[in-house]
């Protein structure tokens, strides 16, 4: 099974501009979460898509979104982009064994956004 | 809000010494995962622990989650060049909610081995 593929790998964005990053969850996933990781503050939880429908978010600002398509692809858009967006943004797609409780998410390379 | 609490930070060793990184919260935790993860790549999954008590064994990796499920250890014998790296703790809450999707991280362990 192919894992889990994000798109662009990495990206060089001025401050004021937008950007939108893609993730394919491994097949038959259905669940897509989304991180943002720094030196500084770690991995941190944006937001997790289910079924096209965002069922978690993180504590981030509005400047940050994202969408599920119909294929379990998922898209995140950050707008108005800031010094501080620079980070690896970080896509995972879960697997929940409900009968035992075990949750196990795959993380795809990363997107590796600099913004300047 | 949960927290976990990973130590130590760093880990600077020689090539065949045995190592532990900790993994402690003061959450229950419904599973916890440990990662590796390369410069500029993705945390690779290592193991999945669900069971209070429950020890896992990945060759010279040995994983360890409290009984009470609110900590875990990663125990490295003889340790590699090869197993230099950062290594992350994850746990998951099944209480729905503000738990969907989402993984709380520890800060991570940057281990180095010395040849």
């Amino acid at each position: 099974k192919a894992g889990v593929t994000q798109t662009p790998r990495y990206l060089i964005k001025t401050r004021g501009q937008q950007v939108t990053l893609s993730c394919s969850p491994i097949s038959g996933h259905r669940s897509v979460s989304w991180y943002q990781q720094t030196p500084g503050q770690g991995l941190q939880f944006l937001f997790e898509y289910f079924s096209e429908t965002q069922r978690n978010k993180g504590n981030f600002p509005g400047r940050f979104s994202g969408r599920q398509f119909s294929n379990s692809r998922s898209e995140m858009n950050v707008s108005t982009l800031e010094l501080g967006d620079s980070a690896l943004y970080l896509c995972a797609s879960s697997l929940w064994f409900a009968s035992s409780g075990k949750h196990e998410q795959y993380f795809g390379p990363g997107t590796r956004l600099t913004v300047t | 809000t949960q927290l976990l609490e990973q130590s130590p930070q760093f880990l600077s060793i020689q090539e065949g010494e045995n190592l532990t990184v900790y993994c402690n919260s003061s959450s229950v935790f419904s599973s916890l995962q440990w990662y590796r993860q390369e410069p500029g790549e993705g945390p690779v999954l290592l193991v999945t622990v669900v069971t209070g008590g429950e020890v896992k064994k990945l060759k010279r990796l040995t994983f360890q989650f409290g009984d009470a499920r609110k900590d875990s250890s990663l125990h490295i014998t003889a340790a590699q060049p090869g197993d230099t790296g950062l290594y992350l703790c994850a746990g998951h809450s099944n209480a729905g909610g503000t738990s969907y999707g989402k993984l709380t991280f520890g800060q991570g362990t940057i281990l180095t081995v010395h040849p």
